[in-house]
């Protein structure tokens, strides 16, 4: 069980925009800045928003990020089928003294 | 290009030890942090270690702490994770990735190994 939590699953139709929040605490969340990944079955997860909202080069201004207190979500607008994939927050653990990720989402687009 | 590639998985029983390497190219090893991963049969991901880019600090999982080792060879370009006392809780892929931006942001990973312990 994560000390990051996400909903298991998420869902939306194309075009729509859909959120994914991640709930830490003031040694993860708190104190560090949030990343978000996708990750498709047998590949390499892939970085999307670093930094808390910051996009790598090459990721769609579709996704984004932010981040309150404790908390952080991930934004995606216009989705996509091929969007449909599990998604984890990641973020240093100041308590732990180490990187913890969320549990994971899995969206469908429906 | 940017590369790293992950070898040294395979099936080893309960309490063996194995070594895991991650050969990297593209970019200029010894300036970079680099994580591993892991990824459990029907599991999320779980963060396994880091080491920084000189190699001084290591940080590790509760889950592996005392059992798995992270060091580098910068001479070689290749990352290691050397695995003691395995168990059964141990079987995962487990990829190798470049510390970017911050503690968790890798934007770069390899393909990853697969670990499978069983007797």
């Amino acid at each position: 069980q994560s000390v990051l939590t996400q909903p298991p699953s998420a869902s939306g139709t194309p075009g729509q925009r859909v959120t994914i929040s991640c709930s830490g605490s003031t040694s993860n969340i708190g104190k560090n800045t949030v990343n978000w990944y996708q990750h498709l079955p047998r590949t390499a997860p892939k970085l999307l928003i670093y930094s808390n909202s910051q996009r790598p080069s090459g990721v769609p201004d579709r996704f984004s990020g932010s981040k309150s207190g404790t908390s952080a979500s991930l934004a995606i607008s216009g989705v996509q089928s091929d969007d449909e994939a599990d998604y984890y927050c990641a973020v240093w653990d100041d308590s732990l003294n180490g990187g913890v990720f969320g549990g994971g989402t899995r969206l469908t687009v429906l | 290009q940017v590369q790293l590639v992950e070898s040294g998985g395979g099936l080893v029983q309960p309490g063996k030890s194995l070594t895991l390497s991650c050969a990297t190219s593209g970019f200029t090893f010894s300036n970079y942090g680099m994580h591993w991963v892991r990824q459990a049969p029907g599991k999320g991901l779980e963060w396994v270690a880091v080491i920084s880019f000189d190699g001084k600090k290591q940080h590790y999982a509760e889950s592996v702490r005392g059992r798995f080792t992270v060091f580098r060879d910068d001479s070689k370009d290749t990352l290691f994770l050397q695995m003691d006392s395995l168990t059964v809780e141990d079987t995962a892929v487990y990829f190798c990735a470049r510390r970017d931006w911050g503690w968790m942001a890798c934007e770069v990973w390899g393909q990853g190994t697969v670990v499978t312990v069983s007797s």
